[in-house]
Parts: C-alpha cells; sequence; structure tokens
C-alpha cells in the first residue's frame, strides 16, 4: 500500500522553509526520501530506521515517528536547488526480501 | 561511479507485441527493483528480486514478468504490450537490507 503524502505541492521563496509528510496505516521498518528534478533519476536523500530517529542533511532533515506510523521532511532555508518532486518511501518488513513503496510525491517549487 | 544502465531510454511498440527492458548494475547488489512512474501516481512497484533467481510481486504485477538469471541484470517482460502500459518504467538496485536505492535512467514506452 502506498504511504501517503502531504502536501500534494508547495510553492517557496528562497530561504522560506517547508515541511513534506508521510503517513502509513500499517506499522513501518524504515523511510526513506528521494528528490527526483524534472527529467532525472529519483536520488537518495536519507533513510530512517525504525526507533523514531532524526537525521540532517545539510539544511534538509527529517524524522520518524514510530508509533504514528509518520516521517516528516524539513526543508529550512530553501534554494532554487531544492526544486523537485520528493517521494516518501516505506519498508514494512525488515527482512531480506526487501520491498520499498513509495508514495504519489509532492511538488516543490522554489521561486527567487 | 556507480550505475544502473537501462538498454533503452525510449521505445515505441504495438498493442499486443512483447516487450523487453532490460536492467544490469555494476555494484554487486542484491536487490533490483522495477518501478513504473505515472504522472499523480508517483512511483508504482512492478516486481523486485532480492537474490538471483528469487522474485516476489509488488503491488501492480500484473500484466508483468520478470527475469533475474545472474545477479547484475534484472528483466522486465510484457507479454503482449497493451495502451494502458504506456509509461516511464525505472530499475532500481540496492544493497541487502534496508539502503540507499541507486536508480537507472528510465525507460519511457510508448504502446500504440
Amino acid at each position: 500500500q502506498q504511504p501517503v503524502q502531504s502536501p500534494q505541492a508547495v510553492i517557496l521563496r528562497e530561504g522560506e522553509d517547508a515541511v513534506i509528510n508521510c503517513s502509513s496505516s500499517k506499522a513501518l521498518y524504515s523511510v526513506h526520501w528521494y528528490r527526483q528534478k524534472h527529467g532525472e533519476a529519483p536520488v537518495f536523500l536519507m533513510i530512517l530506521l525504525k526507533g523514531g530517529e532524526q537525521k540532517g542533511h545539510d539544511k534538509i532533515s527529517a524524522s520518524f515517528n514510530e508509533k504514528k506510523q509518520q516521517s516528516s521532511l524539513y526543508l529550512t532555508a530553501s534554494q532554487l536547488s531544492y526544486s523537485g518532486t520528493y517521494f516518501c518511501g516505506t519498508e514494512m518488513s525488515g527482512g531480506s526480501n526487501y520491498k520499498l513503496t513509495f508514495g504519489k510525491g509532492t511538488l516543490l517549487t522554489v521561486n527567487p | 561511479d556507480v550505475k544502473v544502465t537501462q538498454s533503452s531510454r525510449y521505445l515505441v511498440k504495438r498493442t499486443g507485441e512483447k516487450v523487453f527492458l532490460e536492467c544490469v548494475q555494476d555494484m554487486d547488489h542484491e536487490n533490483m527493483f522495477w518501478y513504473r512512474q505515472d504522472p499523480g501516481l508517483g512511483l508504482r512497484l512492478i516486481y523486485f528480486s532480492y537474490d538471483v533467481k528469487m522474485k516476489e510481486k509488488g503491488d501492480i504485477p500484473e500484466g508483468y514478468s520478470v527475469s533475474r538469471e545472474k545477479k547484475e541484470r534484472f528483466s522486465l517482460i510484457l507479454e503482449s504490450a497493451s495502451t494502458n502500459q504506456t509509461s516511464m518504467y525505472l530499475c532500481a538496485s540496492s544493497r541487502q537490507g534496508p539502503g540507499e536505492l541507486f536508480f537507472g535512467e528510465g525507460s519511457r514506452l510508448t504502446v500504440l
């Protein structure tokens, strides 16, 4: 089952912040975040494992609330290069037959 | 530099034709995936494989089959292409267990 992402789209001015949410109806083992620029392949941003951790990557960070089966991606002081579609991917089992299911994506546009 | 290579960037086929989409990775990864990407629907998992000759259905396997005879190669087969299989197909690979997915450039298939 696809995780649900919100919002579907967001428009920012350079320097503004944004939050993208990802939620699942089932218990999660890990959550991935990817960014895809127009005409390119998705690129890995970070992975969060079961345990409720938070991770950071420059001015992009994420949290994972295992109990709520939710993850959020935080983009602070956005740059033009942040524009693209952001996907969360969720994995439920943690076993060797690793299955990653993606949400529908959030289109982020950063304007000057 | 890590690489996932999809054999065809653009294909045009006729309804009823058999279609092969090839994917090769050079990273000795155990896991390989086939996704299709359609506007507004995100990345949907068709099939995945966690070892040679092992395969599992994803969320939308109907009308597709896969083959993994060698670790580095994962093929997606459309036995009898239909117009609703017109889409962008993305192959990805990863190491065993939860970890970064590396995506290919994609194969855009049009079925007339």
